[in-house]
């Protein structure tokens, strides 16, 4: 069965960090394009950052500078490193995988929230 | 940046048809994808490709994709089918490449 499962979310002050994961299973990570998608609470859906297979990485404008995604292949993981975070980070974070070129997200992850606050 | 336009919410009643619009400058040349997302729930993928069902999505979930606007049709509504709903594209208008989301449309079934 192909699936992800995210995990990492928490509590965090403004200006901290956090490293979110999200481990595949049914799947190789490395061989898809990867993404992270966030909610936050009663909003939209926001795309956030993308790496291919080729190891190319893209963000969006909101959070590049201050995000990193990245992947470990032997763990079959994918990750995000969140730096400098901000009240407006505060989403539900979901990693998905990129389906084609051009593509759409399936599977998603259940998501892990994180909270920006004093 | 490329925006893509939905509204806020759409009202039908049982048994009805739906239709949700998402609309964007010459959508029509870009590939649209559709998620329904219930409450607490993470978003699950109901068309790709302006018009292709994944396995498992019953054949009332329809799309369409020309000039300005893709539409996502329900028909024969259900109360189950109540829930937000997503377009996306891929943009590459830009030098980076990046993913856009409608705002969402909150189906209402009466």
């Amino acid at each position: 069965e192909v699936q992800l499962v995210e995990s990492g979310g928490g509590l965090i002050q403004p200006g901290g960090s956090l490293r979110l994961s999200c481990a595949a299973s049914g799947f190789t990570v490395s061989s898809n394009y990867m993404s992270w998608v966030r909610q936050a609470p009663g909003k939209g859906l926001e795309w956030v950052s993308v790496i291919y297979s080729g190891g190319s990485t893209y963000y969006a404008d909101s959070v590049k500078g201050r995000f990193t995604i990245s992947r470990d292949n032997s763990k079959n993981t994918l990750y995000l490193q969140m730096n400098s975070l901000r009240a407006e980070d505060t989403a539900v974070y979901y990693c998905a995988r990129v389906v084609s070129v051009a593509g759409w997200f399936d599977p998603w992850g259940q998501g892990t929230l994180v909270t920006v606050s004093s | 940046s490329y925006v893509l336009t939905q509204p806020p919410s759409v009202s039908v009643a049982p048994g009805k048809t739906a239709r949700i619009t998402c609309g964007g400058n010459n959508i029509g040349s870009k590939s649209v994808h559709w998620y329904q997302q219930k409450p607490g729930q993470a978003p699950v993928l109901v068309i790709y490709y302006d018009s292709d069902r994944p396995s498992g999505i019953p054949e009332r979930f329809s799309g369409s994709n020309s000039g300005n606007t893709a539409t996502l049709t329900i028909s024969r509504v259900e109360a189950g089918d109540e829930a937000d709903y997503y377009c996306q594209v891929w943009d590459s208008s830009s030098d980076h490449p990046g993913v856009v989301f409608g705002g969402g449309t909150k189906l209402t079934v009466l």
